[in-house]
């Protein structure tokens, strides 16, 4: 059964700092990983998606990577700022390709000014 | 595209009520996902639709939850009757069909069940 494990479940940080974000999978025969945001009262924003056959994906400041072989991904912000502000999921396939996902329960990120 | 719309936004119901909640994916999308979030158990699919149809409905907690779609537009998560348990906060999300594709979320909505 795969199970997604977010670590730190929250972490406060100064602006302009640069912080990394984990997950890690149990089972790594997956075709992809997503990386979602969600801010308090609302839906999930997708942020990044990166197939198996990649290693990275870069958006902005965002940089998401992924490593199947130890069941883990990282999600890098870099400068962050106030509006980074939320919390951050990540997503596997159940198994394989599957439409299934499994989430992570996230992690509540906050960037004080 | 407006992106998936969910309604309503917010229920307070009474237990024993009945609860209906809709959802219209975006347009060309042909995968449908209904997802549950509570501080508990985090984000739990309950089920999803390939092409209007139910692929899979194995996280639909007991009979007394119910899903629809009735055309490729629009679809119905049904509780009859509602319990407290229930209250949580109800997602729908769409794609286009097929694993590896990002899926888009509506904003969701809440239901207390009191």
């Amino acid at each position: 059964k795969q199970e997604v494990t977010q670590i730190p479940a929250a972490l406060s940080v100064p602006e302009g700092e640069n912080l990394v974000l984990n997950c890690s999978f149990t089972d790594s025969a997956i075709y992809n990983l997503q990386w979602f945001r969600q801010d308090p009262g609302k839906g999930l924003t997708s942020l990044l998606l990166i197939q198996s056959s990649q290693r990275e994906q870069t958006s902005g400041r965002l940089n998401a990577s992924l490593d199947k072989s130890s069941g883990r991904s990282t999600l890098y912000i870099a400068a962050s700022q106030p509006g980074d502000s939320a919390t951050y999921l990540c997503a596997v396939p159940h198994q394989g390709g599957s439409e299934k996902l499994v989430f992570g329960k996230g992690t509540k990120l906050t960037v004080n000014p | 595209d407006a992106g998936v719309i969910q309604s309503p936004r917010h229920e307070v119901t009474e237990m024993g009520q009945e609860v209906t909640l809709r959802c219209k994916p975006i347009s060309g999308h042909n995968s449908l996902f209904w997802y549950r979030q509570t501080m508990m158990r985090g984000l739990e699919l309950l089920i999803y639709f390939n092409n209007n149809v139910p692929i899979d409905d194995s996280g639909m907690p007991e009979d007394r939850f119910s899903a629809k779609m009735p055309n490729a537009s629009f679809s119905t998560l049904k509780i009859q009757p509602s319990e407290p348990r229930d209250s949580a906060v109800y997602f729908c999300a769409s794609s286009l069909l097929g694993g590896g594709n990002e899926q888009f979320f509506g904003p969701g909505t809440r239901l207390t069940v009191l």
